[in-house]
């Protein structure tokens, strides 16, 4: 199976708050979890990855936390700004190379 | 680096025509895929380059797709004929080489209208 479930769809959150956005996977095989940011009119761009060996990756106010035997990793956005406000998107990488497996997105409007 | 670029950006065409979105990937990345975003259906994967040879094509939705990557540096998706249903937001990403290989950088994407 190489869905990659992802949840919410959408998501508004207050400026200052936390965002959280969840994914699910089930092939065992992936080894790369990336999340992408996606502005209107523009393609998606990498905003931050995790593998497999740790629990946590932070980068400013983006953290991956990830939990191998649940199969699940997410996003957590802390102090969330307005210029956050675009459409998120997990994925999962394996053996099959460089190919990525999307989830299907989540839109996030960050209230001023 | 003028990143990945995609021509054109925005095409309007009608029922029947045939429409030939194309990409040039990032110099040096050996790895070229084709997406298809919608509301309804997301981020679709269409299909995959590595190294000019096509590796995965599950995704094109049936015969009237057809993608060539003739060389490194240019890569094309063509639709005949086009159906409405083929409207949609196409992306040509690409991807190689370094630690990072496995991250993908997208184009602007090809805004596809068909009437």
């Amino acid at each position: 199976q190489q869905q990659v479930k992802q949840s919410p769809q959408s998501l508004i959150v207050q400026k200052g708050g936390i965002s959280i956005i969840n994914c699910a996977y089930e092939n065992t095989a992936f080894d790369y979890f990336p999340w992408y940011q996606q502005f209107p009119g523009k393609g998606p761009a990498l905003l931050i990855a995790i593998r497999p060996d740790v629990s946590e990756k932070k980068e400013g106010r983006f953290t991956i936390s990830f939990n191998k035997s649940a199969k699940q990793f997410s996003l957590h956005i802390m102090d969330s700004q307005p210029g956050d406000s675009a459409t998120y998107f997990c994925a999962a990488s394996g053996n099959a190379g460089n190919m990525l497996t999307f989830g299907g997105g989540t839109r996030l409007m960050v209230k001023p | 680096d003028a990143g990945v670029i995609q021509s054109p950006r925005h095409e309007v065409t009608e029922m029947g025509q045939e429409v030939t979105l194309r990409c040039k990937p990032i110099s040096g990345h050996n790895s070229l895929f084709w997406y298809r975003q919608t509301m309804m259906r997301g981020l679709e994967l269409l299909i995959y380059f590595n190294n000019n040879v096509p590796i995965d094509d599950s995704g094109m939705p049936e015969d009237r797709f057809s993608a060539k990557m003739p060389n490194a540096s240019f890569s094309t998706l063509k639709i005949q004929p086009s159906e409405p249903r083929d409207s949609a937001v196409y992306f040509c990403a690409s991807s190689g080489g370094g630690a990072t290989y496995n991250e993908q950088f997208f184009g602007p994407g090809t805004r596809l209208t068909v009437l």
